[in-house]
């Protein structure tokens, strides 16, 4: 049983390109959350899934996209990457909206 | 605008002493909470919950207090270890997810 698996586990990013988070569960759970993390900032919402085929915005959505089309997988998207999106990225799951989530180990994530 | 935070942000205790990390929380509204142990280089991991309609629950060396008249929450860590080194967050659990204060970071001295 992994829980919630991140890849990659580090990425350096130029400004303008793109890339896909991926994040697992194999826990069977319904709700998936991407946050992210910045020093004295703690933890942001970015973007939540109640279920698969379902995505919604959370505090800090822009710059970033989502998709859930299996269950098991939320990936979160940056299409045009900004310095200001250097941060280290949570994924979590949990089995319903007020259970407690489950994190991976994170993503970090630097943008040139 | 309503927002979960912790009073310190660092925090630091002798090995064998309890800590105690507080929270403040401003939405009246709120009914669960949750506290978490981030330790360096991973993702936050659960330590214990609490329900509104409760005032105390205790864990394994844990105890969390919740006094809804000052909207305030504490974790109680008993016999502190080296391993209880960490960022802890306290969180309150929202629709759209969960809310996260800013943390404290506890330091264990020998």
């Amino acid at each position: 049983n992994a829980g919630v698996t991140q890849t990659p586990k580090f990425r350096v990013l130029k400004t303008g390109q793109s890339m896909t988070l991926l994040c697992a569960q194999d826990m069977n759970h319904e709700y998936m959350y991407w946050y992210r993390q910045d020093p004295g900032m703690g933890l942001r919402l970015i973007h939540y899934s109640v279920g698969e085929g379902t995505t919604a915005k959370g505090e800090v959505p822009d710059g970033y996209n989502v998709s859930r089309l299996k269950k098991q997988n939320f990936l979160l998207g940056l299409e045009s990457a900004a310095p200001s999106q250097t941060s280290v990225y949570f994924c979590a799951s949990s089995y319903m909206g007020t259970s407690p989530l489950h994190f991976g180990n994170g993503t970090r994530l630097t943008v040139t | 605008g309503e927002s979960v935070g912790l009073h310190l942000p660092t925090l630091s205790v002798q090995e064998g002493d309890n800590s105690i990390i507080n929270c403040a929380y401003s939405n009246s509204a709120s009914d669960y909470f949750i506290w978490y142990k981030q330790e360096s280089g991973k993702g936050p991991q659960f330590i214990i919950d609490i329900r509104s309609n409760m005032d105390k629950r205790q864990g394994q060396r844990v105890t969390v207090l919740l006094n809804k008249t000052v909207k305030h929450l504490s974790l109680q860590i008993a016999a502190t270890q080296p391993g209880d080194s960490a960022v802890y967050f306290c969180a309150e659990l929202r629709a759209d997810g969960l809310t996260f204060g800013k943390g404290t970071h506890l330091i264990i001295q020998p």
